[in-house]
């Protein structure tokens, strides 16, 4: 069963806009998180991480927010740029652990 | 550094076949996963080693599949016989306990 789910495959927004990506977790033992993006024919690329122990982390025009309770986090990504446009995975794990658990990915596609 | 190395890019089999995707991982990384990529299911984890040493093999999907890691710079995956159903993007990545997993190109396959 999926641990980490992304339920929007796809998002399309116009450039200069922000873009919101979503993704929901299961286990109550994950306490890092991760974002992947990817381009096509090559492999995910780390973007941004977030500890359990905050709620926020940002990064130039990413930013993570992460609501435990709900066991929800999401990417913000502002303004969006055509280069952004790329699949976006979502990625957790336990700090005592080394596998993460990914996401389906969401495709975003940032329109000029 | 290079980055994880993956080989060949491209793989196209016939049904029946042995196919071997190969990789080198990040020079001082003791960490390497494989994962497999669909459209279903993300990015599925099939097997990851610590010290060269096979930790979790939970997620490879069937008997047709192995993998080795013989020593800390490269490691195999092989699918004998190989099966239409099999045709993904197969990626490596590899991690030291610090940081987060860097990933491979990726390689392509196709079963005939």
């Amino acid at each position: 069963d999926q641990q980490v789910k992304q339920n929007s495959p796809s998002l399309s927004v116009q450039e200069g806009r922000i873009s919101i990506l979503n993704c929901d977790y299961t286990n109550s033992m994950f306490d890092y998180f991760l974002w992947y993006k990817k381009y096509p024919a090559e492999g995910p690329t780390f973007l941004i991480s977030i500890s359990s122990i905050k709620d926020k982390n940002e990064d130039g025009r990413f930013t993570v927010f992460l609501n435990k309770s709900a066991k929800h986090l999401s990417l913000h990504i502002v303004p969006s740029q055509p280069g952004d446009s790329a699949v976006y995975f979502c990625a957790a794990s336990e700090s005592t652990g080394n596998q993460f658990y990914f996401g389906t990915g969401t495709s975003l596609t940032v329109i000029p | 550094d290079a980055g994880v190395i993956q080989s060949p890019r491209h793989e196209v089999t016939e049904m029946g076949q042995e196919v071997t995707l190969r990789c080198k991982p990040i020079s001082g990384h003791n960490s390497l996963f494989w994962y497999r990529q669909t459209m279903m299911r993300g990015l599925e984890l099939l097997i990851y080693f610590n010290n060269n040493v096979p930790i979790d093999d939970s997620g490879m999907p069937e008997d047709r599949f192995s993998a080795k890691m013989p020593n800390a710079s490269f490691s195999t995956l092989k699918i004998q016989p190989s099966e239409p159903r099999d045709s993904a993007v197969y990626f490596c990545a590899s991690r030291d306990y610090y940081n987060e997993q860097f990933f491979g190109p990726g390689t392509r396959l196709t079963v005939l």
